[in-house]
């Protein structure tokens, strides 16, 4: 069965310090990946997705950047954190494009000081 | 850009009671989904809707797509406190992305 996992779970961060946050993928071959953050309470925003290593896509233009080194790893990464980058942070596969649902990770609460 | 608002945004009921929450958009999707999501925790999937007018049912949930596909309802009968959480739509245009609904919170009180 496949299985994604996602690290930290937390992480207190402060302004102007780097960011890494990792996710890997177990299972499955060549899937969609997704990095989206999340406000309290509300809706996803979709930040960066990738269909094959080393591809990525940006849905908003921002202090962060994503890469895609191996075919089930995906990273989010800044080089200097912002106070408004805080937020929960969530990375998803997707088996195939159209109507495949997503598979989310158990995210990463962020908070930058 | 494709925009899926969800009302109510909150919505706070008696263990019992009924309750529909809905998903509007003026964009047309290929397919609707529904995730609930518990407090630190990712989204979990519910359901996927494809064809318009579409129904289908998950024990007391229903799930409706609209004929044109460009809005969806949730309707949960005799609500539990399992039923607690914060719940989104997403629309799929056909490509690899979904577009994620404004949430809403709901909690059943016991």
């Amino acid at each position: 069965s496949q299985t994604i996992h996602q690290w930290p779970a937390t992480l207190v961060q402060p302004v102007g310090s780097p960011l890494s946050l990792e996710c890997t993928v177990e299972g499955t071959s060549n899937p969609n990946l997704y990095w989206y953050r999340q406000a309290a309470g509300r809706g996803l925003q979709l930040l960066f997705y990738s269909v094959g290593i080393g591809q990525i896509s940006s849905e908003v233009p921002q202090n962060l950047s994503a890469s895609r080194p191996q075919d089930r790893q995906f990273i989010l990464s800044s080089k200097k954190l912002l106070l408004s980058d805080s937020g929960f942070y969530l990375c998803a596969w997707m088996g195939g494009a159209g109507n495949s649902p997503l598979h989310f990770g158990n995210g990463t609460r962020l908070t930058v000081t | 850009t494709q925009l899926l608002e969800q009302s109510p945004q909150f919505l706070s009921i008696q263990e019992g009671e009924n309750l529909t929450v809905y998903c509007n958009s003026s964009s047309v999707f290929s397919s609707l989904q529904w995730y609930r999501q518990e407090p630190g925790e990712g989204p979990v999937l519910l359901v996927t809707v494809v064809t318009g007018g579409e129904v289908k049912k998950l024990k007391r949930l229903t799930f409706q797509f609209g004929d044109a596909r460009k809005d969806s309802s949730l309707h949960i009968t005799a609500a539990q406190p399992g039923d607690t959480g914060l719940y989104l739509c997403a629309g799929a245009a056909g490509n690899e992305k979904l577009t994620f609904g404004t949430g809403t919170r709901l909690t059943i009180i016991p």
